[in-house]
């Protein structure tokens, strides 16, 4: 079965401080992986995806993520933070029957 | 031109009624979703239909129940609300069903249902 871990329920950074968000997968096959954002009162907008091909994907907004097999991870990461940015991050594998299994989220704060 | 409609956007009700949350996708993809997100802001699936067929049921009380008139839309009725009914309720859709090619969810702005 898969599954995601996101370390850190919350993440607190300066405006224009790096943002790193963790997550890790688990998963007994070759995993398709997305980073999703939620703005308060708002819907899940897709950030970034990986599924083949090159490690290091570039998404929506400046942020990018890179998918490590070796240390099962696919960490978000932005060079420099908006205040913007402030939200919901949710990290998440594809299932085999083609549904999403989230981790629990990372909340952004960004202060000024 | 939004692409996942879901309406309505917020409802509160009381507990013991009956409520329907709709939704209706414009890009022509083949599977459609339900996800519940609960208070700690955790989404968990809980339907999947992919040609008007169900393909996942989560374990959800059969209070619960789908109804896909057409591959555009998919509707969610909920019998006898209780106080635990309170969640966000995302419907999602994506081309084609399953993880082929990375297939990647697109999902509404959400039904935020409150029992009281």
């Amino acid at each position: 079965a898969q599954s995601v871990t996101q370390l850190g329920s919350h993440v607190s950074v300066s405006e224009g401080a790096l943002v790193l968000l963790r997550c890790n997968y688990s998963s007994s096959v070759p995993p398709y992986l997305f980073w999703y954002v939620q703005y308060p009162n708002q819907g899940l907008q897709l950030l970034l995806k990986y599924t083949t091909g090159a490690t290091l994907v570039k998404g929506i907004n400046g942020f990018e993520a890179e998918f490590k097999k070796s240390e099962t991870s696919f960490h978000l990461t932005k060079p420099s933070a908006h205040m913007s940015d402030a939200a919901e991050y949710f990290c998440a594998v594809l299932g085999s029957q083609g549904n999403l299994i989230f981790g629990k989220g990372t909340k952004l704060s960004v202060k000024p | 031109d939004t692409a996942v409609s879901q309406t309505p956007k917020y409802l509160v009700t009381q507990m013991g009624n009956d409520k329907s949350i709709k939704c209706e996708q414009n890009l022509g993809h083949d599977t459609m979703y339900w996800y519940k997100q609960d208070s700690k802001k955790f989404l968990k699936i809980m339907f999947s239909y992919n040609n008007k067929e169900l393909i996942i049921n989560e374990t959800v009380p059969n209070r619960f129940s789908p109804k896909s008139p057409d591959k555009a839309h998919l509707n969610l009725h909920i019998n006898s609300l209780e106080l635990g009914d309170s969640a966000v309720y995302f419907c999602a859709s994506s081309p084609v069903r399953g993880a082929g090619s990375g297939n990647t969810i697109y999902f509404g702005e959400g039904s935020w249902l409150t029992v009281v």
